[in-house]
């Protein structure tokens, strides 16, 4: 079953650590998104990706960066992590207008 | 950049009640409007959609209604089940921004039995 796939699923890490989430899919859908979800605050964000060449910023980039290495992977680094950064975070891709979701990557910063 | 407010943030119904949920936005280039329902410790999955062309939507027990004049767009469920129970989040988008999200802050239904 073609799915959106993220790596790790939890993760601890201390503050100013270097960290890189990863998400992959085989769903062969172009367009590529970073979001992140903090309760009461809904899905926010953060980068998105029309294609390998084509990167964005989306409303929260400040603090994070991302690789677009092939048009199933989209990776989302947080070079320098904060306590504030500790969030769910979901991959997200679509070809046109309906965006399917990865399973999320769940972030703790100590 | 838009701005999507979401109300209410808690709704408790009663089985077989409707629930009706309402969301307003900003930007009036957005043309996207879809809903999406997340279960607790899942992703969130896509229920209904609405593009800015039309004003209604149905599916079964689901529909949202659109009014662009006004900048704001509804969820209705009908006949509420306790499987509805969820955290739903409206967005908006639109095609020169490759489609890409601004959700509201979300509600989170609670069906009793």
């Amino acid at each position: 079953d073609a799915d959106v796939t993220q790596t790790p699923r939890n993760r601890i890490t201390k503050t100013g650590k270097r960290i890189m989430l990863e998400c992959s899919q085989t769903k062969g859908h172009d367009r590529m998104y970073w979001y992140r979800q903090d309760p009461g605050l809904g899905l926010r964000l953060i980068y998105y990706s029309f294609d390998v060449k084509d990167i964005n910023k989306g409303e929260i980039s400040d603090g994070y960066s991302v690789s677009r290495q092939a048009q199933a992977k989209f990776s989302l680094s947080l070079e320098s992590a904060i306590p504030n950064q500790t969030a769910l975070y979901f991959c997200a891709t679509s070809q046109n207008t309906e965006a399917f979701f990865g399973q999320g990557t769940r972030l703790t910063v100590v | 950049g838009e701005n999507v407010e979401q109300h209410p943030s808690t709704l408790s119904v009663q089985e077989g009640d409707s629930a009706v949920i309402k969301c307003t936005y900003s930007d009036s280039a957005s043309n996207y409007f879809p809903w999406y329902k997340q279960e607790l410790g899942k992703r969130p999955q896509l229920i209904i959609d609405i593009r800015s062309n039309v004003g209604e939507k149905k599916d079964q027990r689901i529909a949202v209604t659109l009014n662009k004049t006004a900048k704001h767009f509804s969820l209705h469920i009908t006949e509420t089940q306790p499987e509805d129970s969820a955290v739903y989040f409206c967005a908006a988008s639109r095609a020169n921004s490759g489609y890409a999200l601004n959700f509201g802050k979300g509600t989170s239904l609670l069906v009793t039995p």
